[in-house]
């Protein structure tokens, strides 16, 4: 069973940093494209960053409104991935899901997610 | 960026009855080497993350009841509940994954009339 659990949602404040991690089991990490997907309270769903799997380069896609200040990565060798929120704003408030990327079929869809972790950016 | 726009933002369906949500971007997210649309549905239920329904247009991911479809082409797109079941009651959003940045229609609430 495919299993991603995410830890390290907390309230910081403006400017702050934070990372989050994804525990992935129950398929082979090393193969999969990863991503986060976030949603603010009430809101809709929004695309963050994506890191393919080493075989495919490792290559790294980012939204707009995070790059320079997020980072994605992820080790292999533990089976986790990686999210390191840098300059955080207000409008980073949301739960971010850690997600597989096309992990059970050959389409670069959300197959499986995670429960979700909350960051909560406030003074 | 392609911009995904849902339609309507809410509707209220009796049990039974069909249920339809639309889908429009901005451009086509056609892939004519592949003949495949770059297109997929999601359901949200309440405290839930999201749920894979659909891709590539029409076709249902494992498990996904039969009365769950998934219709269009190019920059048109339908999903379609033949007969609501009070299970369905969710948020539903749609996705294209033609290119990055991935986007996301702005979520359809579904509830029961």
């Amino acid at each position: 069973e495919v299993q991603l659990i995410e830890s390290g949602g907390a309230l910081v404040m403006p400017g702050g940093s934070l990372r989050l991690s994804c525990a992935a089991s129950g398929f082979t990490f090393s193969n999969a494209w990863m991503s986060w997907v976030r949603q603010a309270p009430g809101k809709g769903l929004e695309w963050v960053v994506r890191i393919k799997s080493k075989t495919d380069n490792g290559t790294i896609d980012y939204a707009a409104p995070v790059k320079g200040r997020f980072t994605i990565s992820r080790d292999d060798s533990k089976n986790i991935l990686y999210l390191q929120l840098n300059s955080l704003k207000t409008e980073d408030t949301a739960v971010y899901y850690c997600t597989t990327e096309g992990r059970s079929i050959p389409a670069a869809v959300f197959d499986s997610w995670g429960q979700g972790t909350l960051v909560t950016v406030s003074s | 960026d392609i911009v995904m726009t849902q339609s309507p933002d809410s509707l209220a369906v009796s049990l039974g009855e069909r249920a339809t949500i639309n889908c429009k971007s901005s451009q086509s997210v056609f892939y004519s080497s592949h003949n495949q649309n770059y297109l997929a549905w999601y359901q949200q239920k309440p405290g839930q993350p999201p749920k894979l329904l659909i891709y590539w247009a029409s076709t249902r991911e494992s498990g996904v009841p039969d009365r769950f479809s998934g219709s269009g082409s190019g920059t048109d797109f339908t999903l379609t509940i033949s007969s609501l079941q009070a299970e369905d009651v969710a948020v539903y959003y749609c996705h294209q994954y033609y290119t990055t940045p991935h986007t996301f229609g702005q979520g359809t609430k579904l509830e029961i009339k």
